[in-house]
């Protein structure tokens, strides 16, 4: 079974830390992705990567930075947290997909991380 | 901008009975469509992929895909109250390994 896993469920920071969500697949995954989840807004991308030192920006970037130094593990860095970064934070991970194109490459989820930024 | 849509709900329907969630996407070239489960402060699981028009079936699910129509959606036959989620239906375009979510359809099962 494709294990991705989170290093916290829960995590309460004050507005101005640095903050680090850390991830971790066991499955060789190339693509691996971080999302936010918010009430009524779904999942939105921030930023995901497709191979070691390689990433790309997803639809709301700002205020975060990643990290990906070895191809199980990707990190989550909030420069300086805010108030409105408090959300959901979910990691996946894919393989890539064959052929031409890059489909049937399936996502799993990690268990996600509940930050609370007070 | 790569859309896509689904109803939030909530969508009530009694033990028993079939749900249908649905949902839009934008971008003709679209090559796979997932459908994720969601409980409630828990993280998605994938219970459906479809890659080519028609419908593919796995036990009481049924998703249906058609491309023309720019649509794809999810049937639940013989629906139990361990069915009370939010399904995500997301699609992943043509053009790279970036999926995109819709916001979820919220089911409640009532026995």
């Amino acid at each position: 079974d494709v294990k991705v896993t989170q290093s916290s469920r829960y995590l309460v920071k004050r507005t101005g830390e640095k903050v680090f969500l850390e991830c971790v697949q066991d499955m060789d995954h190339e693509n691996m992705f971080w999302y936010r989840q918010d009430p009524g807004l779904g999942l939105r991308l921030i930023y995901f990567s497709y191979d070691v030192k390689m990433k790309e920006k997803g639809d709301i970037p700002e205020g975060y930075s990643v990290s990906r130094e070895k191809k199980e593990r990707f990190s989550l860095i909030l420069e300086s947290a805010s108030t409105n970064q408090t959300s959901m934070y979910l990691c996946a991970s894919s393989p890539p997909g064959t052929g031409g194109w890059r489909a049937k490459n399936i996502q799993y989820f990690g268990a996600g991380t509940r930050l609370s930024v007070l | 901008q790569k859309e896509v849509e689904q109803n939030s709900g909530p969508l009530s329907v009694p033990e028993g009975a079939i749900a249908s969630l649905n949902c839009t996407y934008s971008d003709r070239g679209s090559q796979s469509f997932f459908w994720y489960r969601q409980y409630s402060g828990k993280s998605p699981e994938l219970i459906m992929s479809i890659y080519s028009n028609g419908d593919k079936e796995d036990g009481r699910f049924t998703a249906q895909l058609n491309k023309a129509s720019q649509y794809v959606s999810l049937l639940i036959r013989d629906s139990q109250p361990s069915d009370s989620a939010t399904y995500l239906c997301a699609v992943n375009f043509y053009t790279g390994n970036q999926f995109y979510f819709g916001t979820g359809t919220s089911l409640t099962v009532i026995p």
